[in-house]
């Protein structure tokens, strides 16, 4: 199974600031990522696809990158709204597998 | 508008069974594979099965092989998780999700299954 290592497990910041999630998978995942957003006691929604590509209504202050086993997710400008546990997931191999979650806070 | 609503879960047994259902509604429900995705209380997002969008493949991570069947309705625009030789380490809320290629695009609100004597 392909390992997906997320970091840092937890993260505060002020709102205004811009704040910045990794993801490195165990073997090299060809830009087959996707980030998810699960704000408290919701379902998750998701924000990016094949690395790099908003999903429909996500706001322009989230923006993926990466290739390879590096993938980031940046949040510009931090919302109250913000608020939530970011996942990301490689749909690359079967099985799918999920990084263990950022959660992100506001100071 | 895209509606996935989970239902059946529940407490039950360890060893005993369980079947999960998921109303779909606002598109074609037999264009698109779906998937079962769990998390289990406080923890991360498991894959844990996946149906091709006609029913004729069916995908199924390595802990529930043998154990859970997914499988759906096209006339009925309804999935389902039929959870057999439920162990505690089933214990999470189950969500129902259409994919979109190999990502989850929509996610219902989860049903919460509890594997406890």
């Amino acid at each position: 199974d392909i390992q997906m290592t997320q970091s840092p497990a937890s993260l505060s910041a002020s709102l205004g600031e811009t704040v910045t999630i990794e993801c490195l998978a165990s073997e090299d995942i060809y830009s087959n990522l996707a980030w998810y957003q699960q704000k408290p006691g919701k379902s998750p929604q998701l924000l990016i696809y094949y690395a790099n590509s908003l999903n429909d209504g996500v706001p322009s202050r989230f923006s993926g990158s990466g290739s390879g086993t590096q993938y980031s997710l940046k949040i510009n400008s931090l919302q109250s709204e913000d608020v939530s546990i970011y996942f990301c997931q490689q749909n690359y191999d079967s099985p799918y597998t999920f990084g263990a979650g950022t959660k992100l806070e506001l100071k | 508008e895209v509606q996935l609503v989970e239902s059946g879960g529940g407490l039950v047994q360890p060893g005993r069974s369980m079947k999960l259902s998921c109303a779909a509604s606002g598109f074609t429900f037999n264009n698109y594979d779906m998937a079962w995705v769990c998390q289990a209380p406080k923890k991360g997002l498991e894959w844990v099965a996946t149906i091709s969008y006609d029913g004729s493949s069916t995908y199924y991570r390595d802990s529930v092989k043998g154990r859970f069947t997914i499988s759906r309705d096209n006339a009925k625009s309804t999935l389902y998780l039929q959870m057999d030789s439920l162990r505690s380490e089933d214990t999470a809320t189950y969500y129902c999700a259409r994919h979109e290629h190999y990502w989850f695009a929509y996610w219902g609100q989860g049903t919460l299954v509890t594997v406890s004597s």
